[in-house]
């Protein structure tokens, strides 16, 4: 089936640790995205790839990075620069940059910084 | 600036009742979208609709309609006849191009709660 994976579905990090959040789609899209959602904030977006080896900041990328090696796979690092980590990781990814198609979303990482 | 504003932060209804979500949005835009996403306790949001800024005809899908109006700036969402599945957040977003044209980003709103008691 086509889809969206994230993994882990949790994830606990001590405080000063670097943490790698994966996503993957095998749906052939071209855009990939990472949101986080803290509660009653909505989803902010942190960054967002159009296509392999480009990537742009969202409106939270502080403490944040990527990469985008492959077509299918846009992980997320949480760097021990990141204030305040603990939230609900979202990614997600669309069709043809520039046309207003929706975006479709992974199950999420919950990560807690202990 | 673009922005979405849902000021329900949390709905309760009673099974079989009909229910309004409401969005109101801003945006200097003339061509833009609107989403409704459904995020239940599984945390995965599920897209439900798009619209773009040129088509103001409600749309209908099962026991779901959208409201769309831009008199206002107002896309709701009305679920009829609830039901206990339907407990979720409700997030409304828009979309809007950068200057460019290189850019599909969404602005989301802090989503509505529906609870929907049996």
């Amino acid at each position: 089936d086509g889809g969206i994976t994230q993994s882990p579905k949790y994830l606990f990090r001590k405080e000063g640790q670097n943490v790698t959040l994966s996503c993957e789609q095998n749906l052939n899209h071209d855009a990939m995205y990472w949101y986080r959602q803290d509660p009653g904030q909505g989803l902010r977006l942190i960054y967002y790839s159009q296509i392999v080896n480009d990537f742009q900041k969202g409106d939270i990328a502080e403490g944040y990075s990527v990469s985008r090696e492959k077509k299918e796979s846009f992980p997320l690092t949480v760097t021990s620069a990141q204030k305040n980590p603990t939230a609900f990781y979202l990614c997600a990814s669309s069709f043809d940059r520039g046309n207003y198609n929706e975006q479709f979303f992974g199950p999420g990482t919950r990560l807690t910084v202990l | 600036a673009q922005k979405v504003t849902q000021a329900q932060t949390e709905i309760s209804v009673v099974e079989k009742e009909d229910v309004t979500l409401d969005c109101v949005y801003e945006t200097r835009d003339t061509t833009y979208y609107l989403f409704w996403y459904k995020q239940p306790p599984s945390g995965e949001l599920v897209f439900l609709i798009r619209r773009n800024s040129f088509d103001e005809q409600n749309e209908i899908s099962g026991r779901y309609s959208w409201n769309f109006q831009k008199s206002t700036s107002s896309f709701n969402f009305t679920i009829t006849a609830s039901q206990v599945v339907d407990s979720a957040v409700y997030f409304c977003a828009l979309s809007y191009m950068n200057y460019g044209g290189a850019t599909n980003k969404l602005i989301f709103g802090t989503g509505t709660l529906l609870a929907v008691q049996p």
